[in-house]
């Protein structure tokens, strides 16, 4: 089975911190992604990466970055940590191929107080 | 763009009863679709895939889905409902392009009654 860990379930930070959200996979898949999400919202990719070093935004990716210094961990910076970054953050893995799944992590829920 | 619209946030069925969750997608060409299920404070769990070996589709927990390209629909469905089957439900399309990207749908939260 697939396994995605997300560093933290739960992340409690101030206004301004520079935040880091951890996630690593052990499946050796080349595709990783973060994404947000809000009630009535659904899913929005903030950033994905398709190999080492590489990224691409997705479509939310104002004040956030992205780390990917080795294959099977990927990691999300919330740069100046605002109160409209409070969300849960998901982080998942995929293989290059079609029909391939992508695969989650159980999520870290944050709170910019 | 291709995109996912799920009719209705919320769904409520009795225990015992047939679970009908609507998906319906955009796209100029066959599409992969997903079906995906996450439960209270947890990441999501896949449910089902379409990738064109069959119309319709089995997947864990009792659940299937059709494709109907006729009606550009994928819908979710379950013959009898479990308490255990109470969470939000995602349909996602997988983006033809090189980026293996998926569009979700806004979710369906699926309310199970005794």
């Amino acid at each position: 089975d697939v396994k995605v860990t997300q560093s933290s379930r739960y992340l409690v930070k101030r206004t301004g911190e520079k935040v880091f959200l951890e996630c690593v996979q052990d499946m050796d898949h080349e595709n990783m992604f973060w994404y947000r999400q809000d009630p009535g919202l659904g899913l929005r990719l903030i950033y994905f990466s398709y190999d080492v070093k590489m990224k691409e935004k997705g479509d939310i990716p104002e004040g956030y970055s992205v780390s990917r210094e080795k294959k099977e961990r990927f990691s999300l910076i919330l740069e100046s940590a605002s109160t409209n970054q409070t969300s849960m953050y998901l982080c998942a893995s995929s293989l290059p191929r079609d029909n391939q799944p992508q695969h989650f992590g159980d999520g870290t829920r944050l709170s910019i107080l | 763009a291709q995109s996912v619209t799920q009719l209705g946030s919320h769904v409520s069925v009795s225990e015992g009863a047939l679970v009908l969750l609507r998906c319906n997608y955009s796209s100029s060409v066959p599409p992969y679709l997903f079906w995906y299920v996450q439960y209270p404070n947890q990441g999501l769990q896949l449910l089902l895939k379409y990738t064109s070996a069959a119309t319709l589709v089995k997947g864990i927990n009792g659940f299937e889905a059709e494709f109907k390209k006729s009606e550009t629909s994928f819908h979710l469905t379950k013959p009898s409902a479990h308490m255990s089957d109470a969470a939000e439900y995602f349909c996602a399309v997988r983006l033809m392009d090189s980026s293996y990207k998926l569009i979700f749908g806004s979710g369906t939260r699926l309310l199970v009654r005794p």
